[in-house]
């Protein structure tokens, strides 16, 4: 089975950097997916780690360390579109059907 | 085409009605999913469809049956359910079920259950 935690609620201010962190004990591990949903939508793939180390794209970079169980999702030079929930999701190894599943979210708040 | 669509947008239906939620992509993904979510939690894996064969079902009651007639749409066929089972059910899909590859989202079918 699968456990990842992550932060309930975080709040941040406009243009600054904010770390969301992600940890998961997991019977097996084939990658962490990072996904980002507003109220009301779909979510929306925003980064990929099978590897430990650091992945950037743009103003959000997403860490693995597979030795801690440990990811987080970095986001800088916020803006106030990036208000959203925050889904760490791990994919599980071929023996458990490759499934993902979804940690329960991070709120993120992002005020003036 | 990174889209994946779903039909309808909102479905309100009775216990007792018999109802489908569809499910479309033209990506040339061979691994399509259904997802639950309820308020505020995170999507639950229902069924998984990998090239057009169910590979997975989380337990799923039989009063939802998936459906994938070929390798572009996916069906969730509704039956004599629940008010519990009102939620936000999310399809996606993904270049192929066994890779590392990430699941695009469809916009949901808000499915409230009188």
């Amino acid at each position: 089975g699968q456990n990842i935690d992550q932060p309930t609620e975080m709040t941040a201010t406009e243009g600054a950097i904010v770390q969301i962190n992600c940890t998961y004990q997991t019977s097996g591990f084939n990658g962490l997916f990072w996904y980002q949903q507003h109220a009301g939508e779909a979510p929306t793939f925003l980064s990929y780690n099978v590897l430990d180390g650091l992945e950037e794209k743009g103003r959000f970079s997403s860490f693995l360390s597979r030795s801690k169980g440990y990811s987080y999702l970095l986001l800088k030079e916020l803006q106030m579109k990036d208000s959203a929930s925050y889904l760490c999701a791990v994919r599980d190894g071929p023996g458990g059907g490759n499934k993902l599943t979804f940690g329960t979210g991070t709120q993120l708040k992002v005020e003036l | 085409d990174t889209e994946v669509t779903q039909t309808p947008k909102h479905l309100v239906m009775g216990m007792t009605n018999k109802k489908s939620l569809k499910c479309e992509q033209h990506m040339g993904h061979r691994a399509m999913y259904w997802y639950k979510q309820k308020a505020k939690k995170p999507p639950e894996l229902m069924f998984v469809y990998s090239y057009e064969k169910l590979s997975i079902n989380e337990s799923v009651p039989s009063r939802f049956s998936p459906e994938c007639p070929n390798s572009s749409l996916l069906n969730l066929h509704l039956h004599a359910l629940q008010p519990e089972d009102s939620a936000l059910y999310l399809c996606a899909s993904s270049q192929e079920g066994g890779a590392a590859y990430e699941q695009y989202f469809g916009p949901g079918t808000r499915l409230t259950v009188t």
